[in-house]
């Protein structure tokens, strides 16, 4: 199966402790995107990367998270210091290279990572 | 930012029914989508629209991105079980930051067998 692989599942922090989300997207997709779903919302975008390089992370507050998509290996959320409003499913996200520059929208969604802050 | 107002937030029906569900929003949005999450899972694509006025079919869905560009519905007819899901629509705009998705807050579907 290539699909947009996410690790862990379900991952339960004590507030202060470092939450890490790790993200393989689908193969020959080079743009990452990691959103955030709280419980009866809809999905929010947080960042999206490229190999190497953050070209938007508008979406993520700006302390305590960070993201990161190396030369090899998966995208990293990661969420340090993590307090109770950060439990959540945290979905990453594919998509090709866009043709013509342009992205279409249409992604493939990974399984998401649900976080717990107790 | 922008928001989509998605209606209605639940519906519940009976299977063999038509279903109809739509998205308006204040912003004018390039492309409008269609994605459905089962529980425990992650959203899958169902339907793109890339033309205002645009009506696309995929098997039992159709959908239709409004002339004015600022709305959108989802229609499934002949329902089935398995179609129980929240459907989410979800806007994108061109130019700058076209790469983000702005979703709405989801029609959870129940179907009564």
């Amino acid at each position: 199966n290539a699909g947009v692989m996410q690790n862990p599942r379900h991952l339960v922090r004590r507030r202060g402790q470092e939450a890490r989300l790790r993200c393989s997207p689908m193969k020959g997709h080079s743009h990452v995107y990691w959103y955030r779903q709280l419980p009866e919302e809809g999905l929010k975008f947080m960042v999206y990367l490229q190999k190497e390089n953050i070209i938007d992370e508008s979406g993520m507050p700006k302390e305590r998270f960070s993201a990161e998509f190396p030369k090899e290996g998966p995208s990293i959320l990661r969420i340090q210091q993590v307090v109770r409003g950060d439990s959540a499913a945290y979905f990453c996200a594919s998509s090709p290279p866009a043709g013509g520059g342009q992205n279409t929208g249409e992604l493939f969604f990974g399984e998401g990572s649900r976080l717990t802050v107790l | 930012g922008q928001q989509l107002n998605q209606s209605p937030q639940s519906m519940f029906i009976q299977e063999g029914e038509d279903v109809s569900m739509n998205c308006t929003s204040s912003s004018i949005f390039n492309t409008w989508l269609w994605y459905k999450q089962d529980p425990g899972e992650g959203p899958v694509l169902l339907i793109a629209l890339y033309k205002a006025g645009e009506l696309t079919s995929n098997g039992r869905l159709t959908a239709q991105f409004g002339i004015t560009r600022k709305d959108s519905f989802l229609n499934i007819s002949a329902s089935i079980p398995s179609d129980v899901g929240i459907y989410f629509c979800a806007g994108q705009l061109s130019g700058a930051g076209s790469y983000q998705l702005t979703f709405g807050k989801g029609t959870k579907l129940s179907v009564i067998p």
